[in-house]
Formats: C-alpha cells, structure tokens, sequence
C-alpha cells in the first residue's frame, strides 16, 4: 500500500506569506494526487485535482507542482481564511490514501 | 448546488452495527462513484470505501473489510454503509463524498458521529 508523508505537520505563519507544504509518495502515482483544505468543525474542500489543476472557485493564490513521488501546495499570500489544516490524497491501484496534514496556524 | 447529508450516526456499544445514509442532491447520482472517509476526533483523515456508480465494485480500506458493507440505491438515490462488530477505533466522524472517478473527491457532506462506546 502507499504511504503518504506530509511536511512540516504544523506550520506558522502570518499574513502575506509565502507558505509550501509538501507531500511524498511511497511510490509513484504519476499525477494521481489531490489537496483538500479543512476548517476545524468543516467538511474537507478540494483545492487542487491532478496534483495541479484548480477547481472552479478555488483562489488562484493556490497552486500545486510535482509528480511521480514529490508535491507540493503553495499559498502564495495567505489570507486569514487560510488558517486551517491540509492534506494530500493519492489514489492508486484501487486504494485511496490520505496524509497525515498540516496545520497552518497564525504566527 | 451539490448536496450531501449523511445520516444514522449514534452511540453503539463494541460489537454492534450501526447502518449509515447518504443522501445526495444537485447532481446526477445514477453515473457518480461514491466513497465513505472518516475522521477520528482530533486527528486525520482516513478513506474507508469506495463503490462504483452502479454497484458493480467495490473498495475497502484494510481497517474495515470484512465488518462494512457499502451498497447503494440508485433508484432511491441514497447511499449506504452497514458497518458490524464495531470497535473503539471505528468511532469518527463518517463523511460521504462524491467521486470524481477514480482518482480525487470533489463535494463532501457535513458527516456524521459514529461513537463506539459501553
């Protein structure tokens, strides 16, 4: 089964800033990788599709990189609806995994 | 809009079942796969299963095969996840969410709290 391994798990930061939160596979899933974002009491929210694709609605601030095993998601200025915790989601051989998040908290 | 709305959460004691609705709206069920994910208070997220849009297959996480049973009305349009010999472990918040097939899910409902307890 793959294992999915995020970075950093917490992450501080302010507002403005630049943040990326990276993601590795335990073996290749070519480009088969989702972003959600979670606000505490919420339901998850795709942020990105395909490792870089944005769905509609979707602040461009937001973009996904990589593929085979290395994502990463990037805020490029975070807003203070930012605040929340992260995860990336492979989909392999019939099997669905998640990564263990990232919380984005204010610094 | 999409809509989800999970139902059928509760306090059950280790061992028992506990059988979990989703009911979707907005979009066209017949032709969209389905999963189940779930989130133990406080920590991640954790897919559970997965059923085609006709029924015809199936996925399970190995946490849960053997004890859940997803199946689906698409005449009804509900979804369902029967889940039996529960344990402490199994209690979370059960989300369902629609499928963008196969790879990523794409609207989610609010979930419901599932509390393995004696």
């Amino acid at each position: 089964d793959i294992q999915m391994t995020q970075s950093p798990s917490t992450l501080s930061a302010s507002v403005g800033d630049r943040v990326t939160i990276t993601c590795r596979a335990s073996q290749n899933i070519v480009n088969w990788l989702a972003w959600y974002q979670q606000i505490p009491g919420k339901a998850p929210k795709l942020l990105i599709y395909k490792a870089s694709n944005l769905p509609s609605g979707v602040p461009s601030r937001f973009s996904g990189s990589g593929s085979g095993t290395d994502f990463s998601l990037t805020i490029s200025s975070l807003q203070p609806d930012d605040f929340a915790t992260y995860y990336c989601q492979a989909y392999n051989d019939s099997l669905w995994t998640f990564g263990q998040g990232t919380k984005v908290d204010i610094k | 809009d999409v809509q989800l709305l999970e139902s059928g959460g509760g306090l059950v004691q280790p061992g028992g079942s506990l059988r979990l609705t989703c009911a979707p709206s907005g979009f066209r069920f017949s032709t969209s796969a389905m999963t189940w994910v779930r989130q133990t208070p406080g920590k991640g997220l954790e897919w559970v299963s997965t059923i085609s849009h006709n029924g015809g297959a199936t996925y399970y996480a190995d946490s849960v095969k053997g004890r859940f049973t997803v199946s689906r009305d698409n005449f009804k349009n509900t979804l369902y996840l029967q889940m039996d010999s529960l344990r402490a472990e199994d209690t979370a918040v059960y989300f369902c969410a629609k499928v963008m097939w196969p790879t990523y899910f794409d609207d989610w409902g609010q979930g419901t709290l599932v509390t393995v307890s004696s």
